[in-house]
């Protein structure tokens, strides 16, 4: 069975801080994907990034940046200079390309994040 | 282009009710999803629909039901509500099942 934990439940930084969200997934898939979602207070769930288990590069989006690591099972999320705009919950998510979990999307608990000025 | 909409946006309502949520999708996704939110749990699965016409269970599928009769629509009841569905309700779709899910604005129900 696939799972998703996310062990920070909240992250409390001052503005302009560097901060890591950390995610580590299990799964008996060879192909799998993995995702991640912001939760802002107003409650909508926006999509940030989605990675194929066979695409290992680093990817760089402005002060976002994500890195998946097969070796540890692990796709964590860094955000650079952070911002006030950037206070949510941020969700780490896996889905398996087959068997019975096929689409079927695994969230992580979600991490609360609080930047303050 | 709305995207999903979900219906209502909230809802109290008395144990024992038998209660439908909507979700609707102009995006002619092939597949749509259920998901509760409760704090703390993150977003668990409810049921899914991989195209129209079929549907399957999700994590907990327990005292819910789906049909997918056409692409857009995807409603979800509640036959007989206990306070225990009290929760944030959340419906999604993708093009193709692995692809990236796209998220309505979600339903708040209580159950009293």
């Amino acid at each position: 069975a696939q799972k998703v934990t996310q062990a920070q439940t909240e992250i409390s930084v001052v503005e302009k801080e560097d901060v890591t969200l950390d995610c580590v997934y299990e799964t008996r898939d060879t192909t799998y994907y993995l995702f991640w979602y912001k939760q802002p207070p107003s409650g909508e769930l926006v999509f940030l990034i989605r990675r194929n288990s066979f695409d290992e590069q680093n990817e760089i989006s402005g002060r976002y940046s994500w890195n998946f690591q097969k070796s540890t099972s692990s796709f964590n999320f860094t955000i650079t200079a952070s911002q006030v705009v950037d206070s949510a919950v941020y969700f780490c998510a896996l889905s398996e390309a087959g068997g019975t979990s096929y689409g079927k999307l695994t969230f992580g608990q979600g991490t609360i994040l609080t930047v303050h000025p | 282009i709305a995207g999903i909409t979900q219906a209502p946006t909230s809802q109290i309502l008395a144990a024992g009710r038998r209660m439908t949520l909507r979700c609707t999708q102009d995006m002619r996704h092939n597949a749509m999803y259920w998901y509760r939110q409760d704090l703390g749990l993150g977003l668990r699965l409810i049921h899914y629909s991989n195209t129209a016409g079929t549907t399957g269970k999700g994590e907990v599928p327990d005292g819910y039901s789906v049909s997918r009769a056409n692409t857009d629509d995807f409603p979800l009841t509640l036959a007989s509500a206990v306070p225990s569905q009290t929760s944030v309700y959340f419906c999604a779709s993708s093009e193709v099942p692995y692809n990236e899910q796209f998220f309505g604005p979600g339903t708040r129900l209580t159950v009293l």
